[in-house]
């Protein structure tokens, strides 16, 4: 069973948009940290952030957005006033206690495509 | 400084040959991994290095043979490979896990072919 879905295979917006990427995940664990990582077409990638499972405060970092819930097991990533530099892949990851965390789980990612 | 460096960036081999692909960081972390990523899907963990030994393999064909040889350098040798191992190899480091998981950081990637 897939343990993170990322249900948007492509999004395109028009530049200064703001578009959010969803992020649902599986896991028996209580404990647990979830994270997001962008891809650019150079194919590095790039940490956004890290969350564990037990602080569900919501994070921004500038015009980044990140909604963590507990309740519906999902962590959305929101960009506002998207830029064209903001085009890339964007992974959504999962790690489990198991194996002290160092396997991560990726979500199939969301192609995000921002147009001038 | 949170780069992780990795060479060649681009290696086209034969099915007979053998190479090795490699990584380097200088940010002090004791875990190091190797992912595989084909076109267009994440990347999928190869093996993972944690203090200089290995921790985990998953499963991963032997013709892929990973090595560590200090706490900063971390090798992928390979050998008869196939077509179908054609991929961007991505090496990653990482703080040693204890209580907490860190987040991994990625170098640019081998874009490997096999030809």
């Amino acid at each position: 069973a897939q343990k993170v879905t990322q249900a948007q295979t492509e999004i395109s917006v028009v530049e200064k948009e703001d578009v959010t990427l969803d992020c649902v995940y599986e896991t028996r664990d209580t404990t647990y940290y979830l994270f997001w990582y962008k891809q650019p077409p150079s194919g590095e990638l790039v940490f956004l952030i890290r969350r564990n499972s037990f602080d569900e405060q919501n994070e921004i970092s500038g015009r980044y957005s990140w909604n963590f819930q507990k309740s519906t097991s999902s962590f959305n990533f929101t960009i506002t006033a998207s830029q064209v530099v903001d085009s890339a892949v964007y992974f959504c990851a999962l790690s489990e206690p198991e194996n002290y965390g160092q396997n991560f789980v990726f979500g199939p990612g969301t192609r995000l495509s921002v147009l001038p | 400084d949170t780069e992780v460096t990795q060479t060649p960036k681009h290696l086209v081999m034969g099915m007979t040959n053998k190479k090795s692909l490699k990584c380097e960081q200088h940010m002090g972390h004791r875990a190091m991994y190797w992912y595989k990523q084909k076109a267009k899907k994440p990347p999928e963990l190869m093996f993972v290095y944690s203090y200089e030994k290995l921790s985990i393999n998953e499963s991963v064909p032997s013709r892929f043979s990973p090595e560590c040889p200090n706490s900063s350098l971390l090798n992928l040798h390979l050998h008869a490979l196939q077509p179908e191992d054609s991929a961007l190899y991505l090496c990653a480091s990482s703080q040693a896990p204890g209580t907490v998981t860190y987040e991994q950081y990625f170098g640019p990637g081998t874009r490997l072919t096999v030809t």
